[in-house]
């Protein structure tokens, strides 16, 4: 049970190039995550899904695109990279909501540089 | 809307020693959930401990502890019996079951000291 796994662990790019972020969980959750983390703004969600098939924007959507390929992963594409797009990604997942609470389950993160 | 507010940018504590972390929060809702993650110097965010705002028990999860007082919106961290291994950013985290997104504070940096 390796919970929640992200790759690549670090990537640099050039502005204006393209590519996915990969992540997949063990867990059966319903529940999927993007976000990112930068020095002084926290945590900030970028896209979740709730369910497989649904996908919602978050806080911060724009310049990104989101896959829900099945119930196990969920891909995060930056199309066009900038520099304002350096940061660390972390994807993380949850069981769905209910009476239960449920919580997060994070993964190790992405590194990304945007040169 | 929803905010979580962690008071303390930077703190320290020496080893075996007690400390205390803020978090405020503002919401409307009568039924939510309240968490506190770690994120070490590994960057994996790891859960401490959470609450259900229905319950007046505050939760324990060894050294951890939280002071949970719901009229006030108020959720602090206790770590008892500080250990190096605690030294991490502290995060403060709020949901409701009307959607499944967290709302994060913007952290707490704890330093433990030998």
């Amino acid at each position: 049970n390796a919970g929640v796994t992200q790759t690549p662990k670090f990537q640099v790019l050039k502005t204006g190039q393209s590519m996915t972020l990969q992540c997949a969980q063990d867990m059966n959750h319903n529940s999927m995550y993007w976000y990112r983390q930068d020095p002084g703004m926290g945590l900030r969600l970028i896209y979740y899904s709730a369910s497989e098939g649904t996908t919602d924007k978050g806080e911060v959507p724009n310049g990104y695109n989101v896959s829900r390929l099945n119930k196990r992963e969920f891909s995060l594409r930056l199309e066009s990279a900038a520099p304002s797009q350096t940061s660390v990604y972390f994807c993380a997942s949850s069981e769905a909501a209910g009476i239960v609470m449920k919580t997060q389950y994070f993964g190790p993160g992405t590194r990304l540089l945007v040169l | 809307a929803q905010t979580v507010t962690q008071s303390q940018p930077e703190m320290s504590v020496q080893e075996a020693e007690t400390v205390t972390l803020s978090c405020t929060y503002d919401t409307s809702e009568s039924d939510y959930y309240l968490f506190w993650y770690k994120q070490p110097p590994s960057r994996q965010m790891i859960l401490v401990i959470r609450q259900e705002a229905y319950k007046q028990q505050n939760a324990t999860e060894n050294r951890f502890s939280v002071n949970f007082q719901k009229a006030a919106k108020s959720f602090s961290l206790k770590i008892s019996d500080s250990q190096l291994g605690d030294a991490a950013m502290y995060f403060c985290a709020y949901r409701t079951d009307l959607n499944r997104k967290l709302i994060w504070g913007l952290g707490t940096s704890l330093a433990v000291n030998p």
